[in-house]
């Protein structure tokens, strides 16, 4: 099984382009996160999908949306990127198992993305 | 919103020395999930810990919940060069899980 699969794994950007970051898992699973990591700041979660056809924010929502194609995909856009937008980031899934238990996420290996 | 403080934010040892991540949260835990990553790599799903007092172990990790369930505590017997990387821990809240900012560990041979 592939699990999470992100493309692309590397991207450079100039400020006030747009991109969108793919996302896809086989496991069948409910839930699936978009997070971003910056040094000394860990993960922060930018949107989730707890089912199909639902997206919430989540900490940092500023500058992105998303799409939850099908219950496979979940795609992160960058509409008009900025340096401060430059980061790792994860997207994840979960058997969404209740309100305060999310099951194991699976994380994909990371997009690498750099915005000049 | 729950936060999580992680401590140390960086730990140097020596291979074979024991050591101990602490995760610290500001409400109740009712999932609380820890994860490794090596630099440039996905998260590894550790363990998962739910009931207050409960301690579960995979080979040389063991994880505690404690009583209250507010903080939780990851510690590694004997450490080794493998065990070198970024441990977070994650919590969960209303059908997301958040993470604290992680322990940076580097095990010198």
């Amino acid at each position: 099984n592939a699990g999470v699969t992100q493309t692309p794994k590397f991207q450079v950007l100039k400020t006030g382009q747009s991109m969108t970051l793919q996302c896809a898992q086989d496991m069948n699973h409910n839930s699936m996160y978009w997070y971003r990591q910056d040094p000394g700041m860990g993960l922060r979660l930018i949107y989730y999908s707890a089912s199909e056809g639902t997206t919430d924010k989540g900490e940092v929502p500023n500058g992105y949306n998303v799409s939850r194609l099908n219950k496979r995909e979940f795609s992160l856009r960058l509409e008009s990127a900025a340096p401060s937008q430059t980061s790792v980031y994860f997207c994840a899934s979960s058997e969404f198992r209740g309100l305060s238990n999310t099951g194991e996420l699976f994380f994909g290996e990371g997009s690498r993305l750099t915005v000049l | 919103s729950q936060e999580l403080e992680q401590s140390p934010q960086s730990l140097i040892v020596q291979e074979g020395k024991n050591l101990t991540i602490n995760c610290t949260s500001s409400k109740t835990l009712y999932g609380l999930y820890w994860y490794k990553q090596k630099y440039g790599e996905g998260l590894i799903f550790l363990m998962m810990l739910q009931k207050g007092g409960e301690e579960k172990s995979h080979e040389k990790i063991t994880a505690k919940l404690d009583e209250k369930k507010q903080q939780s505590s990851l510690h590694i017997t004997a450490s080794q060069p493998s065990h070198a990387g970024i441990y977070l821990c994650g919590a969960t809240t209303s059908y997301k899980l958040t993470f604290g900012k992680g322990t940076l560990l580097t095990v010198n041979p």
